[in-house]
């Protein structure tokens, strides 16, 4: 039973570019978190959605961030026109209900040269 | 307010000592709390979870509620250098667009050899 799958590991785009980040859940897990984890800071709460749904973005920039979870496919979280700022590491996680614990995928690393 | 403080340590223990890392968290709807352990470089990973007042023991983890103080402890007996990660306290609250996690900024172990 594969865990939260999250790719690519490590990310480098320039400024300007669009960074692409996928998750795929758990099996059996249809709601997906996506967290971003500054150096030295705790995880901030981005958005959250179920297939084809997007239930909670309070916590995502209003501009240039967007995130999907379609019918087929992972999830993703994507940054367009990405800044040094947007340097961090994006956790994706999954539980099968509203009420579980998360488990989350190994991350991804975006650098931004 | 933040939803979920703790104190950012860090917290230094000899190996063989009980570690104590504490999370106090503001909503009262709050539902259920959560431990998860984070190595550096890597994703968080749920240790415990508890839902009712009280102590919950799982192997060397001991996880204490008292809802009516919004407090929420993890005790780790006989500490070892592995333990050394920081630890980070999720507490889930019931929204509008379902339920929420919110976690605080972790705590760093030092177990000292």
């Amino acid at each position: 039973n594969a865990g939260v799958m999250q790719n690519p590991r490590h990310l480098v785009r320039r400024r300007g570019q669009e960074a692409r980040l996928r998750c795929s859940p758990m099996k059996g897990h249809s709601h997906v978190y996506w967290y971003r984890q500054l150096p030295e800071e705790g995880l901030k709460f981005m958005v959250y959605l179920q297939k084809e749904n997007i239930i909670d973005e309070s916590g995502m920039p209003k501009e240039r961030f967007s995130a999907e979870f379609p019918k087929e496919g992972p999830s993703i979280l994507r940054i367009q026109q990405v800044v040094r700022g947007d340097s961090a590491a994006y956790f994706c996680a999954s539980s099968p209900s509203v009420k579980g614990g998360y488990t989350f995928g190994s991350g991804t690393r975006l650098t931004v040269v | 307010q933040k939803e979920v403080e703790q104190n950012s340590g860090p917290l230094s223990v000899p190996e063989g000592a009980i570690a104590s890392l504490n999370c106090t968290y503001s909503d009262r709807g709050s539902q259920s709390f959560f431990w998860y352990r984070q190595y550096s470089g890597k994703s968080p990973e749920l240790i415990m979870f508890i839902y009712s007042n009280g102590d919950k023991e799982d192997g060397r983890f001991t996880a204490q509620l008292n809802k009516a103080s919004q407090y929420v402890s993890l005790l780790i007996r006989d500490s070892q250098p592995s333990d050394s990660a920081t630890y980070l306290c999720a507490v889930n609250v019931p929204r509008n667009t379902g339920n929420q996690f919110y976690f605080g900024t972790g705590t760093s172990l030092t177990v000292i050899p």
